[in-house]
């Protein structure tokens, strides 16, 4: 597709349920990334991905939070156990190679309410 | 994050009135971005700053880095309603991929 596409966009969890985030990136971007962004923050970063390899999950918040990218294009981020903590939207980006001179694409992200 | 302060925090100004908002870094500066994100939307990007002196315009908003500073400003002249949303700056970081992004600047626009 043209942009980085997020569903659901609105997911309402009760508290202890597990959840499913998907993002599907712009076609070809091999680098992939999830960001949780709180309410009145900035997004903090949670992993990121290279076609399907995981490189960096040092922004996961806990082992409740696990996110895969099998194939090296659709990715999901998968929460058990939602606390209300978790209550945030979570975005999704990608980028080409040549990501320095244009950026990161951002999804317009999943807003998940645990309560 | 602290790493990335953004000031001011939040801002209202007439429209066609000129608006800075400051970015500034506690670590070294190796690429500075600036987005944009409206309510319930994903971050546009705007503009990227790498070298020291670097100034970059897009539409009427122009972006200066500041190395030795560690610092970053975005400027908007002639603020129009359509300016409207919140500023985020990030910075990138040497061996890691992910950004880090301040907390952003609320601009409200007024007709």
């Amino acid at each position: 597709g043209a942009g980085v596409s997020q569903s659901p966009r609105y997911k309402v969890a009760k508290r202890g349920q597990d959840v499913a985030l998907r993002c599907d990136p712009i076609s070809g971007h091999v680098s992939l990334f999830w960001y949780q962004q709180a309410l009145g923050q900035g997004p903090e970063f949670l992993t990121y991905f290279q076609n399907e390899a995981q490189l960096d999950k040092s922004g996961l918040p806990s082992d409740r939070f696990f996110a895969e990218r099998p194939e090296g294009s659709v990715s999901t981020l998968k929460i058990q156990r939602t606390q209300q903590e978790d209550s945030a939207v979570y975005l999704c980006a990608s980028s080409s190679r040549l990501r320095d001179n244009y950026g990161y694409t951002f999804g317009s992200g999943t807003r998940l309410t645990v309560v | 994050s602290q790493e990335l302060e953004q000031s001011p925090q939040s801002l209202i100004v007439q429209e066609g009135k000129n608006l800075t908002i400051n970015c500034t870094s506690s670590k070294t500066l190796y690429g500075l971005y600036w987005y944009k994100q409206k309510y319930g939307e994903g971050l546009i990007f705007l503009m990227m700053l790498q070298k020291g002196g670097e100034e970059k315009s897009h539409e009427k908003i122009t972006a200066k880095l500041d190395e030795k500073k560690q610092q970053s400003s975005l400027h908007i002249t002639a603020s129009q309603p359509s300016h409207a949303g919140i500023y985020l700056c990030g910075r990138g970081d040497t061996g890691r991929r992910a950004l880090t992004f301040g907390s952003g600047t609320r601009l409200q626009v007024q007709p």
